[in-house]
């Protein structure tokens, strides 16, 4: 148990357009999603912690206007980069966590180039 | 802020031999997490660790958290080409999992 899956799994898109990327708990509800950022041989970066039903508690730096977090039900949250640049291009994760007490598990990536 | 370090950064190892891991933190710990990631892609638990003193082992993989809770160690034994990858820890500084802040990884190459 215990699977997290993200769509899509890498996207191109154009400069000044907007991508949304999806976060689903396949096999059990999320309390809590996160979404993470990763750089080319870099650490995860954690971007944003989503709790179903409330603003997403965004980590000092990232913007939320660009990088807009809905988590409209238990089992998905999705990420809304706006006006994606260049320099947007990364490897986003999400993750999410069944009981407080538990682990994160983790989705396979979404990879996006802009 | 916590911080993690991890070393070695990267590693070469021959099929069959063993390795080693370790991840230090600048804080105390209430739970340590290992995970591996394979390249371009997301993260696999491999073992969380809660307790000063806790071993825990699952097929060749041991990882261990020492007494002050400020170090932990992943050992593989016999290493095989599957176990190549990218081992991170994640650091609980909340006693919850609801954040972790991650090391910088350790990329393990295993050669035939």
């Amino acid at each position: 148990g215990a699977v997290v899956s993200q769509h899509p799994s890498w996207v191109i898109c154009k400069s000044g357009t907007s991508v949304k990327i999806e976060c689903r708990s396949l096999d059990f509800q999320a309390t809590t999603m996160f979404w993470y950022r990763q750089f080319p041989k870099q650490s995860l970066m954690l971007m944003a912690t989503s709790n179903e039903g409330s603003k997403a508690t965004y980590e000092q730096g990232v913007e939320k206007d660009k990088f807009l977090i809905n988590h409209a039900s238990l089992t998905l949250s999705t990420l809304t980069v706006t006006s994606a640049h260049p320099e947007d291009s990364s490897f986003y994760i999400c993750s999410a966590i069944r009981d407080i007490q538990e682990t994160q598990y983790f989705g396979p990536g979404t990879r996006l180039l802009v | 802020s916590q911080e993690l370090e991890q070393s070695p950064q990267s590693l070469i190892v021959q099929e069959g031999k063993n390795l080693t891991i370790n991840c230090t933190s600048s804080k105390t710990l209430y739970g340590l997490y290992w995970y591996k990631q394979k390249y371009g892609e997301g993260l696999i638990f491999l073992m969380m660790l809660q307790k000063g003193g806790e071993e825990k082992s699952h097929e060749k993989i041991t990882a261990k958290l020492d007494e002050k809770k400020q170090q932990s160690s992943l050992h593989i034994t016999a290493s095989q080409p599957s176990h190549a990858g990218i081992y991170l820890c994640g650091a609980d500084s909340t006693g919850t999992a609801s954040k972790l802040t991650f090391g910088t990884g350790t990329r393990l190459q295993v050669t035939l």
